[in-house]
């Protein structure tokens, strides 16, 4: 699977949108970016997932450039209950194994 | 759905005795993973189940570790004897592999300690 690269933190204050960056420049044409997040003392929760079209559900936004080596994840109202490690993972397949990076840190501030 | 289950929450032990880690599948799910958490190496794969038939196990450290699934909706991680290098957190995730994408949903993790 690709390798991603991701910043380590960010700050984002309430209420405003929250726009997490991922490059992945090796991806392939058969893999997906997937995101994830991790809650302290959670266990990682799968947010959203795309392969070349722009993605949206009830929790976020993802914009894939057109090339697809990199990747936005956007949270449109961030609220404190976003404060997490966000992780940003290339694979063929959501179910099958994924390799987890470093993720970033968002920092939800009032 | 109550989602993927894991138990104990909290382990403590001390170093050289049997820690057995449980884990319940979400229903109709029929893929099981085995993650480990620590600071220094974030979240690694230690094994994968298919089927109940273990398809990758490289990620186990060492013979100490072993992992089963007796049945369809469970599995166990067993470490024998455990080692202070061993505490982390293990996280259960399952999945369905098919011809859909299925993410991967995780249960919140045992903490184990082993002094």
């Amino acid at each position: 699977d690709a390798k991603t690269t991701q910043p380590p933190s960010m700050d984002c204050a309430e209420g405003r949108a929250a726009n997490l960056p991922c490059n992945h420049s090796t991806i392939s044409g058969n893999e997906y970016v997937y995101w994830y997040r991790q809650i302290h003392s959670q266990g990682p929760q799968y947010i959203i997932h795309g392969l070349k079209n722009n993605e949206t559900n009830e929790m976020a936004s993802l914009i894939i450039t057109e090339d697809r080596k990199s990747s936005t994840l956007i949270l449109p109202h961030a609220t404190l209950r976003d404060t997490a490690v966000y992780y940003c993972i290339v694979a063929k397949n959501a179910g099958n194994m994924l390799t987890f990076g470093g993720g970033t840190r968002l920092m939800v501030k009032p | 759905d109550a989602g993927v289950i894991q138990s104990p929450r909290h382990e403590v032990t001390e170093m050289g005795q049997e820690v057995t880690l449980r884990c319940k599948l979400i229903s109709g799910h029929n893929s099981l993973f085995w993650y480990r958490q620590t600071m220094m190496r974030g979240l690694e794969l230690l094994i994968y189940f298919n089927n109940n038939v273990p398809i990758d196990d490289s990620g186990m450290p060492e013979d100490r570790f072993s992992a089963k699934m007796p049945n369809a909706s469970f599995s166990t991680l067993k470490i024998q004897p455990s080692e202070p290098r061993d505490s982390a957190v293990y996280f259960c995730a399952s999945s369905f592999l098919g011809t859909d994408n299925s993410p991967l949903h995780f249960g919140n993790g045992t903490r184990l300690t082993v002094t």
